[in-house]
């Protein structure tokens, strides 16, 4: 079946690095762009950063440009969201989403907690 | 502050009907797809309503969706306990930067 599955978080000092993964499966991958959304803990959704098929074109939230970067690797089916210099507001549950215009299928997420 | 502005809460009781709001600008809503998630707790989204109205495969027909300039409205008839949850509408905004953008999410809660 169509599936998601993130990895990756942890526990991180603030302005360390860290690289989330998301690998997929039960789909051509190389035929879906792909999102990374976060939700920080008891508030609401927060679009990071979007892929195209091809990773030829990339968008980024304002809030996390210069900082964030995705990429994919479509021979193993795998995006990923590259986060440097972490921050104490980066904290918070990463989804991976498939599609464009919209989310159609969601990961379960994987968890980043900021702390020295 | 989000982009897109939904109430921050909904109630209504078993069986009835429910509308949640989400407004926008014409460099949202206004000249772009809107979609629908539900989040029930300590789970992940979950697509509802997708290009305004149109429901995914399992969505039952309880959920319905719409939308008129800059604002769209998700309705859920025949409430049920089930139904507790987040929900959230998205589209994408072109005001500053091409970004995908959600509203700040309603609880929903069936009395």
């Amino acid at each position: 079946q169509v599936q998601l599955v993130e990895s990756g978080g942890g526990v991180v000092q603030p302005g360390r690095s860290l690289r989330l993964s998301c690998a997929a499966s039960g789909f051509t991958f190389s035929t879906y762009a792909m999102h990374w959304v976060r939700q920080a803990p008891g508030k609401g959704l927060d679009w990071v950063a979007l892929i195209s098929y091809d990773g030829k074109v990339k968008y980024y939230a304002d809030s996390v440009k210069g900082r964030f970067t995705v990429s994919r690797d479509n021979s193993n089916s795998t995006v990923y969201l590259q986060i440097n210099t972490l921050r104490p507001e980066d904290a918070a549950v990463y989804y991976c989403a498939r599609k464009y215009s919209y989310m159609d299928v969601w990961g379960k997420g994987t968890t980043v907690t900021v702390s020295s | 502050q989000s982009v897109l502005t939904q109430p921050p809460s909904v109630s209504a009781a078993p069986g009835q009907k429910v509308t949640i709001s989400c407004s926008g600008s014409n460099f949202n809503i206004g000249n772009n797809y809107v979609s629908w998630y539900q989040q029930l707790p300590g789970t992940a989204p979950k697509l509802l309503i997708y290009e305004n109205d149109k429901r995914p495969s399992g969505i039952p027909d309880r959920f319905s969706g719409s939308k008129s300039g800059t604002s769209a409205t998700l309705g859920i008839t025949g409430l049920q306990t089930g139904d507790e949850a987040d929900y959230y509408c998205g589209t994408w905004d072109t005001s500053l930067s091409a970004a995908a953008v959600f509203g700040g999410g309603t609880k929903l809660t069936v009395l």
